[in-house]
């Protein structure tokens, strides 16, 4: 059975705080996505990688970092945590390949909370 | 990716099938149609995606309309674990399948006892 984990499914920090959050897939997918959820504005993904060590910017990359220096981990840093990242954070993994359809597999999430 | 619209929400009743619309008339001839669905406090599932030609597999049927404008979603005897956010999307891969997903509002799925 296909198994995304997150670090922790619920998070309490606070402001100017520095956050990490770790995913870890076993499906030896080169593919690796950090999503955020909000009410009313659905998914958006903040980063993905490719590859070890490769990265590229989602649709709102502004105040987070990552990092992947082992292919079956995917790491999401907020640098300084402020009131307006709290929200559900979903990782993701999917296979590369030339032809679909590369389903991304999720985590369960990690409810984020910044006071 | 083309747009596609769907119901707000569906109620079903348990152990009878389960028919999700989705309308996406602006559809290009290479782009992928997928389902997902979200339980509530879980993450988005993969459910099935087609082409052209209807699917099957163990959690539910995909039907695609001949113009390609439409879809329809069967889970073929609905739980009330099927209770859920089902969301269809239209996909044009690049290839290598590092693209992001983008959900809209979806069709949350009520399944009554």
């Amino acid at each position: 059975d296909v198994k995304v984990t997150q670090s922790s499914r619920y998070l309490v920090k606070r402001t100017g705080e520095k956050v990490f959050l770790e995913c870890v897939q076993d499906m030896d997918h080169e593919n690796m996505f950090w999503y955020r959820q909000d009410p009313g504005l659905g998914l958006r993904l903040i980063y993905f990688s490719y590859d070890v060590k490769m990265k590229e910017k989602g649709d709102i990359p502004e105040g987070y970092s990552v990092s992947r220096e082992k292919k079956e981990r995917f790491s999401l840093i907020l640098e300084s945590a402020s009131t307006n990242q709290t929200s559900m954070y979903l990782c993701a993994s999917s296979s590369s390949g030339t032809l679909p359809p590369y389903e991304q597999y999720f985590g369960p999430g990690t409810r984020l909370t910044v006071t | 990716d083309a747009k596609t619209t769907q119901p707000t929400s569906m109620d079903c009743a348990e152990g009878r099938a389960a028919n999700l619309p989705c309308n996406h008339s602006t559809i290009s001839g290479n782009e992928y149609v997928y389902w997902y669905r979200q339980i509530h406090s879980q993450g988005p599932q993969y459910i099935i995606h087609g082409l052209k030609n209807n699917e099957t597999n163990e959690m539910a049927s995909l039907i695609i309309t001949e113009d390609r404008k439409s879809s329809t979603l069967i889970l073929p005897h609905a739980t009330l674990r099927d209770t859920a956010v089902y969301y269809c999307i239209v996909r044009l891969y690049s290839g290598g399948g590092a693209d992001g997903l983008t959900f809209g509002k979806g069709t949350h799925l009520i399944i009554q006892p």
